[in-house]
């Protein structure tokens, strides 16, 4: 089975830009998570998806966003970037929100 | 706050076991026990989970202590590749419960 996928791998802003980062689950997986990953901040949760829900969110101010569609799939969208959005942004999937996540290669993000 | 404590690093010649504590003195009793890693900012790799019972896999064993306030992932024979950051998480499965990481035990196999 393939494993979760993210596009793109790697990305450059400049400050004030927005961005769309893609998630493609393992086939099957229904739930999808999204993590930030900085040096500072360590791995951090955002925000989780299930049936196109967002069933859960971390402290993340509102210029960050999500979306899941019917297939599961899930993209999450930084508006207005920051110099400290530049991180590795790491998607999860699972069956359901209750099993282990499997987390993708990530997209770095780059803000200058 | 994740919930965990981990040593900050650890050194295990190639070969040998690497035995990771993680300390989870507030667990509840329907908190599992999960174990990934991260090798060079690749994203976490899933390895062993358990919620009272020791557990084994073709990657690593598990083990937890009878009261459940800690555990030990147990690398059996450590390769030069195992290198990577190890982080131990509790987390009750379920809807909101999302995985707290802290800032786990860099594990550095030496040949």
């Amino acid at each position: 089975k393939a494993g979760v996928t993210q596009t793109p791998r790697y990305l450059i802003k400049t400050r004030g830009q927005q961005v769309t980062l893609s998630c493609s689950p393992i086939s099957g997986h229904r739930s999808v998570s999204w993590y930030q990953q900085t040096p500072g901040q360590g791995l951090q949760f955002l925000f989780e998806y299930f049936s196109e829900t967002q069933r859960n969110k971390g402290n993340f101010p509102g210029r960050f966003s999500g979306r899941q569609f019917s297939n599961s799939r899930s993209e999450m969208n930084v508006s207005t970037l920051e110099l400290g959005d530049s991180a590795l942004y790491l998607c999860a999937s699972s069956l359901d929100p209750q099993e282990t996540q499997y987390f993708g290669p990530g997209t770095r993000l780059l803000v200058l | 706050d994740a919930k965990t404590t981990q040593p900050p690093s650890m050194d295990c010649a190639e070969g040998r076991a690497a035995n990771l504590p993680c300390n989870h003195s507030t667990i509840s009793g329907n908190e599992y026990v999960y174990w990934y890693r991260q090798i060079h900012s690749q994203g976490p790799q899933y390895i062993i989970h358990g919620l009272k019972n020791n557990e084994t896999n073709e990657m690593a064993s598990l083990i937890i202590t009878e009261d459940r306030k800690s555990s030990t992932l147990i690398l059996p024979h450590a390769t030069l590749r195992d290198t990577a950051v190890y982080y131990c998480i509790v987390r009750v499965g379920g809807y909101g419960q999302n995985f707290v990481f802290g800032p786990g035990t860099r594990l550095s196999v030496l040949p």
